[in-house]
């Protein structure tokens, strides 16, 4: 089955400073990539997605790049803000066979200082 | 638009003991996923279902089951509970297949 890497698994960086969060993933038959942020007691939130037909996309400070050749897919935040300090995964699914099952990877802890 | 609903929110249960854990989600969303999640291992996929049929199944025995309803409320079942059951549990529903999926805010899940 798919299997999801994720790295770092904490990452601490200045306010205003780029945060970059890195995931490689097993399948290549996946075509959807979700990254979600999880703030303290609450469930996982999407940020932005990616299908495997489109190599960067972009959403005012967050950004997502693939490279299906490599199988590695990559966060990318602009000018964090304390309110980007979260838990943010990486994940990864396929369309065929039908259904929706996401893996997950281990998360990162990103802690954006003052 | 009310979002994805889950109950209870926090559950305390003794080993050997069975639990349900009820999910409702975002109105026009015929897809179900129920995942648990531990510091340990993780956000992990438990199952799917879909106009009240399984469709997608992860890796975990057979104590854990769900179903759905025709209203596309789900349900989840642990029986026989462990001490390892402690976990947070996420419901997520889907409009359609590999779109976002929009999740609960968990059940808490502790066994003692």
């Amino acid at each position: 089955g798919e299997n999801v890497e994720q790295h770092p698994s904490t990452l601490s960086v200045q306010e205003g400073d780029s945060a970059v969060i890195k995931c490689t993933y097993s399948d290549s038959a996946s075509n959807y990539f979700p990254w979600y942020k999880q703030e303290l007691g609450k469930g996982p939130q999407l940020i932005i997605d990616i299908r495997s037909n489109v190599g960067e996309k972009k959403d005012q400070r967050i950004a997502v790049t693939l490279n299906k050749t490599a199988k590695h897919f990559s966060l990318h935040i602009t000018e964090t803000q304390p309110e980007d300090s979260a838990v943010y995964f990486c994940a990864a699914s396929k369309s065929t066979g039908g259904g929706n099952k996401l893996t997950f990877g281990t998360g990162t802890q990103l802690k954006v200082e003052l | 638009k009310a979002g994805v609903t889950q109950t209870p929110r926090y559950l305390i249960k003794t080993r050997g003991q069975q639990v349900t854990l009820s999910c409702s989600p975002i109105s026009g969303h015929r897809s179900v996923s129920w995942y648990q999640q531990t510091p340990g291992q993780g956000l992990q996929f438990l199952f799917e279902y879909f106009s009240e049929t399984q469709r997608n199944k992860g890796n975990f025995p057979g104590r854990f089951s769900g179903r759905q309803f025709s209203n596309s409320r789900s349900e989840m079942n642990v029986s026989t509970l462990e001490l390892g059951d402690s976990a947070l549990y996420l419901c997520a529903s889907n409009r359609g297949v590999n779109t976002e999926a929009f999740f609960g805010q968990g059940t808490r899940l502790t066994v003692v």
